[in-house]
């Protein structure tokens, strides 16, 4: 079974700009989750996308968002980026229900100079 | 809310070492529990897990038990090798009646072996 495949692996922005994080589940996965990794702060939760739907969301800005489409993939967005969101953005993907584990992407490095 | 408080880091052994990394948490209802393990420049793998009390996961060598009486679940391994050098997370997720797929993270804990 493929794992989850993140796109692209590196990316470098500017402040101001915008930037678009792809996700793809393992196959028959409805879940996914995103998070935010850095050595200051650890993995903070961003949102889970169930079925196409938000379902759980943390306490990011509304800068940050994203979508879920049918097949399951997922994409984040970042507006109007800061230096501050410099991180390892992973994604993960699950059945959905609570007592299973998420299974993790390799991770988008973002770097905002 | 429900959240997980690991040891820090960094730890550094001697190949063949004892490991524990101590966790405990603090939840309202019955989580389950995990533990990852993430390597330099990849994402979280899912190394064990237990759903109830007194469950214990194990996985290449290492085993956690979920005590509830204690709120813990510490990461145990007999004897470390070189290649078990890395970053590891506890974690828990609430159980399937809650609905949601929130896991909460520990901040890691880096583990060194040295040869």
């Amino acid at each position: 079974k493929a794992g989850v495949t993140q796109t692209p692996r590196y990316l470098i922005k500017t402040r101001g700009q915008q930037v678009t994080l792809s996700c793809s589940p393992i196959s028959g996965h409805r879940s996914v989750s995103w998070y935010q990794q850095t050595p200051g702060q650890g993995l903070q939760f961003l949102f889970e996308y169930f079925s196409e739907t938000q379902r759980n969301k943390g306490n990011f800005p509304g800068r940050f968002s994203g979508r879920q489409f049918s097949n399951s993939r997922s994409e984040m967005n970042v507006s109007t980026l800061e230096l501050g969101d410099s991180a390892l953005y992973l994604c993960a993907s699950s059945d959905g229900t609570g007592n299973q584990p998420q299974h993790f992407g390799d991770g988008t490095r973002l770097s905002i100079l | 809310g429900d959240s997980v408080t690991q040891m820090e880091g960094p730890v550094t052994l001697s190949e063949e070492a004892f490991l524990t990394i101590n966790c405990t948490y603090t939840a309202t209802g019955y989580p389950s529990l995990f533990w990852y393990v993430q390597y330099p420049g990849e994402g979280l793998q899912l190394l064990l897990k237990a759903t109830k009390a007194d469950d214990k996961g194990s996985n290449k060598g290492f085993e956690a038990t979920y005590r509830k009486e204690t709120t813990s679940f510490h990461l145990e391994k007999g004897s470390v090798q070189v290649s078990d050098s890395a970053v590891y997370f506890c974690a828990l997720s609430d159980p399937p009646s809650y609905n949601n797929n929130d896991m909460r993270f520990g901040a890691g804990t880096r583990l060194t072996v040295k040869p």
